[in-house]
């Protein structure tokens, strides 16, 4: 079955830190992948995706994310973090067709001053 | 830009109260989806459509159904609400066809079961 892994439920860094969030995926064949960002009490928003192509997808806010299928992994990363930048953080993907997304479990990211 | 809205942003319900949760988006959008957010989960998709008057279920559409009359607007429908539905739900649309795009997603109805 299609599934999306993000392994850390919390991860706390200092501003000022670099960061980076895994995520894993289980699709027989290349999938659709996204990150999504929601702050507290907000939707989601999206960060980035990745359909093909360059395997290094850049996105707005300084994220960036690596595919890399040999790892089955799609890891969100950011050079230095900013307090505004604690919210949860949602991996998404999809096999395309009917575009259903299916979600990880999220991963709460505190900054400490 | 998308705008995709919910019609309430809190909601407080009585158990066994059939509640409503509106969603509308403005991009004429051929696919609408329809979440449910809890805590350690993620999303989970309830129910989606992918044009008016069609309608499938998600992976957990136990306790809900979806309306969706017009084009704009999905609705989900919970006929007689239970505690265990006290959640955060989430609307989301997508534009249709061949290629694969983002979803765009309405700020959330939070919803609490008494």
């Amino acid at each position: 079955a299609q599934s999306v892994t993000q392994p850390d439920i919390h991860i706390t860094v200092s501003e000022g830190a670099s960061l980076e969030l895994r995520c894993n995926y289980s699709y027989g064949a290349t999938p659709y992948l996204f990150w999504y960002v929601q702050s507290p009490g907000q939707g989601l928003q999206l960060l980035l995706k990745y359909f093909s192509g360059d395997t290094l997808v850049q996105g707005i806010k300084g994220f960036e994310a690596e595919f890399k299928r040999s790892q089955s992994s799609f890891n969100l990363r950011k050079p230095s973090v900013h307090w505004s930048d604690a919210a949860e953080y949602f991996c998404a993907g999809t096999g395309g067709g009917a575009q259903k997304l299916v979600f990880g479990q999220g991963t709460r990211l505190t900054i400490n001053p | 830009d998308v705008k995709v809205t919910q019609s309430s942003r809190y909601l407080v319900k009585r158990t066994g109260e059939k509640v409503f949760l509106e969603c509308v988006q403005d991009m004429d959008h051929e696919n609408m989806f329809w979440y449910r957010q809890d805590p350690g989960l993620g999303l989970r998709l309830i129910y989606f459509s992918y044009d008016v008057k069609m309608k499938e279920k998600g992976d957990i559409p136990e306790g809900y159904s979806v309306s969706r009359e017009k084009k704009e607007r999905f609705s989900l429908i919970l006929e007689s609400a239970s505690t265990n539905q006290t959640s955060m739900y989430l609307c989301a649309s997508i534009a249709g066809g061949g290629g694969v795009y983002e979803q765009y997603f309405g700020p959330g109805t939070r919803l609490t079961v008494t």
